[in-house]
């Protein structure tokens, strides 16, 4: 069946690091792929997406290449701030259907000053 | 674009009264509504799947009984707790998308406590 593996959080960083949520996907078809961030106490907001292999999906610095040979989609940052602390969640829509998503544990991140 | 609100943000009820929570696509068609339900420090948990206009489709193990959906219109979904309980204490969130797309916008939650 399909399912999304995240890394353990939490990841604690300091501000202008570098960041990496490791997801690594197994799905039938080709699905695609979905980082969403949660802020604490809202919903989700959509961070980036990419629906190939090898598509690139890149928003507010952030960015996570769709790569099929090693089923991951990890997200990256080259230099993270305060304001990006949150949990992160990366997702996939199956492909046909209703495209329901399938989340993985999510990965909460904490930029320290 | 692709704005989903909900409303009420937060709300408080007696053990064994019934909540309704609205979920509206404001700048969109949603033909397709989710809700989810997610605990402290968790995952989402799908909750059930409402196509406008027919019977929402519920996961293994949610009561439909108890979590009444209705999807009447291609801008709103309720979901309604029925003889609410403590453990049905939780943050709901709904999404939506139009049909045939692959991406679900999310509303901002509903954070539901029983006494």
């Amino acid at each position: 069946g399909n399912s999304v593996t995240q890394m353990e959080g939490p990841v604690t960083l300091s501000e202008e690091a570098f960041l990496t949520i490791n997801c690594t996907y197994t799905a039938t078809g080709y699905p695609s792929l979905f980082w969403y961030v949660q802020y604490p106490g809202e919903g989700l907001q959509l961070l980036l997406k990419a629906t190939k292999a090898d598509d690139k999906g890149s928003n507010k610095g952030f960015e996570a290449t769709y790569r099929k040979e090693t089923t991951s989609f990890h997200l990256e940052k080259g230099s993270v701030q305060v304001s990006d602390s949150a949990v992160y969640f990366c997702a996939l829509s199956t492909a046909s259907g209703t495209y329901k998503y399938i989340f993985g544990t999510g990965t909460r991140l904490k930029v320290l000053a | 674009g692709a704005v989903v609100s909900q409303h009420p943000s937060r709300v408080i009820c007696k053990s064994g009264t019934s909540v309704k929570i609205e979920c509206r696509s404001l700048d969109f068609q949603a033909t397709t509504m989710f809700w989810y339900r997610q605990f402290p420090k968790q995952s989402l948990m799908l909750m059930a799947t409402s196509n406008e206009g027919s019977k929402a489709t519920y996961e293994q193990g949610v009561e439909k009984d108890k979590f009444l959906i209705n999807h009447a219109s291609l801008t709103l979904s309720t979901l309604t707790v029925t003889s609410a309980h403590p453990e049905d204490s939780s943050f709901y969130i709904c999404s939506a998308k139009t049909g045939g797309a692959d991406t679900q916008y999310f509303g901002p939650g509903t954070r539901l406590t029983v006494l």
